[in-house]
């Protein structure tokens, strides 16, 4: 099984400033055949579903704002806010589905 | 609207059943594949069970493994999670989620249901 570990465990960034989030897999989520890393982003706010970010590493869901982007590749992603806004307070979970999918232990933002 | 309605969750004693639903409005419920995530409260997210499009390939957790039982049936647009053999540690929210862009699995979930709360306890 793949395991997903997130760094930091939780974060404090100032209105306006960048976050960045972590994510490292076990092994690589990159699928040889189409080039595409198998690595979904969450955001999930209190008593709410998570919600769909980001996925194949870098590819924003439809409607969600420019501020957020994907990077990486093999085992090494990052979860890039450029401008936190308040509205970003959440906790952000990584998933792959090369494999059985697994989730990262989240990673849990707030506002400095 | 796209939407995913989950139910049956509630609380049950250890050992035993439960049966949850998920009706899906919005999409070719068939075309996409299909799965369960839970979350213990105050704790992190667990995949634990998918069926492809067709139903005609199920996945599995290893710690539901033997107990728990995916479904669909399309004619109806609901999937369902038999629960057998509950435990304490399976008290979780249990939510519905959509494959993105696949009927085979192996995609992000982009439509997630708001979830139904299982709780076991003697």
């Amino acid at each position: 099984d793949i395991v997903m570990t997130q760094s930091p465990d939780s974060l404090a960034v100032s209105l306006g400033e960048r976050a960045t989030i972590n994510c490292k897999s076990s092994q690589s989520v990159l699928y040889s055949s189409n080039n595409k890393n198998y690595l979904a982003w969450y955001q999930q706010k209190p008593g709410q579903p998570p919600k769909l970010l980001i996925y194949w590493a870098s590819t924003r869901e439809s409607g969600v704002p420019d501020r957020f982007s994907g990077s990486g590749s093999k085992t090494d992603f990052i979860l890039t806010i450029s401008s936190l806004q308040a509205e970003d307070v959440a906790v952000y979970y990584c998933q792959q589905y090369y494999s059985t999918p697994s989730f990262g232990q989240g990673t849990k933002l707030e506002i400095k | 609207e796209v939407q995913l309605l989950e139910s049956g969750g509630g609380l049950v004693q250890p050992g035993g059943s439960l049966r949850l639903s998920c009706a899906a409005s919005g999409f070719t419920f068939s075309s996409y594949a299909m799965n369960w995530v839970r979350q213990a409260p105050g704790k992190g997210l667990e995949w634990v069970s998918a069926i492809t499009g067709s139903g005609g390939s199920t996945y599995n957790a290893d710690s539901v493994k033997g107990r728990f039982t995916i479904s669909r049936d399309n004619s109806k647009n609901t999937l369902y999670l038999q629960m057998n053999s509950l435990r304490v540690e399976d008290t979780a929210v249990y939510y519905c989620a959509k494959d993105t862009h696949s009927s085979t699995w192996n995609d992000a979930f982009d439509i997630w249901g708001q979830g139904t709360m299982v709780t076991v306890s003697s």
